[in-house]
């Protein structure tokens, strides 16, 4: 399993963007890139992913460089609603021992 | 549709007491995950299983865990003789399995407090 290292925790303000960046320097060949949203006493929900590139959905953008050796969760214009704990995972679905490590921790203040 | 359902959504329980956690997976979901997570802390791997069978059942934390799933749906995860490091939450989550990036869906979990 491509192992991940991400901020522990990051602050920020009502309407403003945070960029979240995950390190995944052996990554392979077939994994995918996943983020994973997590509010308190919630299960976490997925919330983006990609392979390569760039992908945009109503939630967030996840952009990866060519060498796919990190990846970056944007999220636009948060609100005081997206203070969550934000998760990064790299495989597929045979890795079934998927990490989930500490998180990211976002908190939005107004 | 409907999402992956835990019941109960809590459980407090005593010390040496065996408890049963259960889990609907959503429909048509042949991959089922069994996790744990204390307080403020990642996710922990239990057990995985693909249609019924679990090809991996090295994340269990000891003998007194044992988890089933039958007809390729429901699970049921059980702790023997609980202990109070047993207090937890207790998150399954289901995905389509066989298709290389499949997410998972999880459930809100079952909070379990052994007293």
């Amino acid at each position: 399993l491509a192992k991940t290292t991400q901020p522990i925790s990051m602050d920020s303000y009502e309407g403003q963007e945070v960029n979240i960046t995950c390190s995944h320097n052996n990554i392979a060949t077939n994994d995918y890139i996943t983020w994973y949203q997590q509010f308190p006493s919630q299960g976490p929900r997925f919330i983006i992913q990609g392979y390569k590139t760039k992908v945009t959905n109503e939630v967030a953008s996840l952009f990866i460089p060519a060498d796919r050796k990190s990846s970056t969760l944007s999220l636009p214009r948060v609100s005081l609603s997206d203070t969550a704990v934000y998760y990064c995972l790299v495989g597929t679905s045979n890795d079934y021992k998927l990490s989930f490590g500490a998180g990211t921790t976002v908190t939005v203040r107004a | 549709g409907a999402g992956v359902s835990q019941s109960p959504s809590n459980k407090v329980t005593e010390k040496g007491k065996d408890v049963e956690l259960r889990c609907d997976p959503i429909s048509g979901h042949t991959a089922l995950y069994w996790y744990r997570q204390s307080l403020g802390q990642g996710l922990e791997f239990l057990i995985y299983f693909q249609g019924n069978s679990a090809p991996d059942k090295s994340g269990l934390p000891s003998d007194r865990f044992s988890a089933e799933r039958t007809g390729g749906s429901v699970s049921t995860l059980t702790i023997q003789r609980t202990q109070q490091e047993d207090s937890a939450v207790y998150l399954c989550a289901s995905s389509l399995g066989r298709v290389d990036n499949s997410p998972l869906h999880f459930g809100n979990g079952t909070r379990l407090t052994v007293t």
